[in-house]
């Protein structure tokens, strides 16, 4: 089945510095991956949608010179959240829609990135 | 813009007891689709439905689509602890954002064994 692997799967930072995410999809490729923020017992919050080889769409709100999202290629996206702060604190999932399938086609996510920040 | 609305939010049921769950959009679906987030883990397809009224099995879950293609349930029959997690019922946005997907806030399931 396609699996999508995101890496770190934990990790602390202090205030101020930047922190990357990755995410690859292994044995499929994706045009568009998603990332999303999920604060604990809440719903997925769709911050930006990554698009391979152009610039990342965000959703209102996010701030994207903040949390910078790269699509290098057709297997990897980066996020990465830049002078971090406490209040961003978060588990931030992607996920990835196989390139074979439809806009309605179902999404495969990463394990997760739980961020926390001191 | 496109709302899905989930309910209930929480569902505290006996080992063997049935469960549902409902989703309702605001607006007509494409389709919607059915995740199952185990508590510390990541969100999984669990499945997807287009056809108006469609209805579909899986083991002792079943799933359905309504006429208008605005509500969606999932029932589990016989809950065991293994169902424990939180559903999340997902549509696509409208207009030029159909290819995003918008999660209700899910409904967190809890088994008393």
């Amino acid at each position: 089945g396609a699996v999508v692997s995101q890496h770190p799967s934990w990790v602390i930072c202090k205030s101020g510095t930047s922190v990357k995410i990755e995410c690859r999809s292994l044995d499929f490729q994706a045009t568009t991956m998603f990332w999303y923020r999920q604060f604990p017992k809440q719903s997925l919050m769709l911050m930006a949608t990554s698009n391979e080889g152009s610039k990342a769409t965000y959703e209102q709100g996010v701030e994207k010179d903040k949390f910078l999202i790269n699509h290098a290629s057709l297997t990897l996206s980066t996020l990465t959240v830049t002078s971090a702060h406490p209040e961003d604190s978060s588990f931030y999932i992607c996920s990835a829609r196989e390139i074979t399938g439809g806009m309605d086609s179902p999404l495969h996510f990463g394990n997760g990135t739980r961020l926390t920040v001191t | 813009g496109q709302q899905v609305m989930q309910i209930p939010q929480y569902q505290h049921v006996q080992e063997g007891e049935d469960f549902t769950t409902y989703c309702n959009s605001s607006t007509t679906l494409s389709n919607i689709q059915w995740y199952k987030q185990r508590p510390g883990g990541h969100p999984v397809f669990l499945i997807q439905l287009v056809k108006s009224g469609e209805v579909k099995k899986q083991k002792r879950l079943t799933f359905q689509f309504g006429e208008a293609k605005k509500n969606s349930s999932l029932h589990i029959t016989a809950t065991q602890t293994t169902d424990v997690g939180t559903y999340f019922c997902a549509g696509p946005g409208s207009g030029g954002s159909n290819y995003k997907l918008t999660f209700g806030k899910g409904t967190l399931l809890t088994v008393n064994p």
